[in-house]
């Protein structure tokens, strides 16, 4: 099985809102990613979890905050975001934590921000 | 700190052509480089992964080729389908080895 799997699917949120997306893997993988990818660009790294640590934020705004429960889980949480927050989150998962682990994505979450 | 470009950004070809799509990295001390796909809307599915240690990997019809010394990738596709048609992105771990950073993507369109 190498599904992660992202809910929801789709998320309509106003800016004084608190959302959370959710992203789960049972691969055993012990590293985590959030992507974030605007429209017709690539994605961009956010934050990399290792062993259920944070171990890179790439200077995101504190109205994004990351979870990590457990090795299976990772939460993205959302409060007072801005309408160019709106963007497909992507959430990936690999076996190590450094090179040369395949990394494997979720569908991701489409979040539009009114 | 690392950059992947893609070359071209797009590209059209009828059915049944073989077509080759560039990537290019600026640090040859990469980890691996990984190539995906996506269709609109939808997530990313990986479809080759290769290892530094590696020159090629294979999968069906899709051939990626690593070259570190020049800074470059290649991924063929033999006799393309219209069910080929998406945008591939190219990826190489940053310099930590702690994140893939990707290029720009090839977007491909496969007309029957």
């Amino acid at each position: 099985d190498t599904e992660v799997t992202q809910t929801p699917k789709h998320l309509v949120m106003g800016m004084t809102n608190k959302k959370s997306l959710k992203c789960e893997q049972h691969m055993g993988h012990r590293a985590m990613y959030w992507y974030k990818q605007k429209a017709k660009k690539p994605p961009e790294l956010m934050f990399v979890y290792s062993y259920e640590k944070l171990s890179i934020n790439e200077s995101v705004p504190s109205r994004f905050s990351p979870e990590c429960p457990n090795s299976s889980l990772l939460n993205l949480h959302l409060h007072a975001l801005q309408p160019e927050d709106s963007a497909l989150y992507l959430c990936a998962s690999s076996q190590v934590p450094t090179g040369p682990g395949e990394l494997f994505f979720g569908e991701g979450s489409r979040l539009t921000v009114l | 700190k690392q950059e992947v470009t893609q070359i071209p950004a797009a590209l059209s070809v009828p059915e049944g052509e073989n077509l080759v799509l560039n990537c290019s990295f600026t640090d040859s001390a990469i980890y691996n480089l990984q190539w995906f796909r996506q269709d609109p809307g939808k997530g990313l599915t990986s479809l080759l992964l290769i290892q530094s240690s590696q020159r090629e990997q294979t999968s069906g019809r899709l051939n990626a080729s690593l070259d570190k010394s020049s800074g470059r990738s290649t991924l063929y596709i033999a006799a393309s389908q219209p069910g080929d048609s998406a945008t591939y992105l190219c990826a190489a771990y940053n310099q930590a080895g702690t994140a893939l950073i990707f290029g720009k993507g090839t977007t491909l369109s496969v007309s029957s």
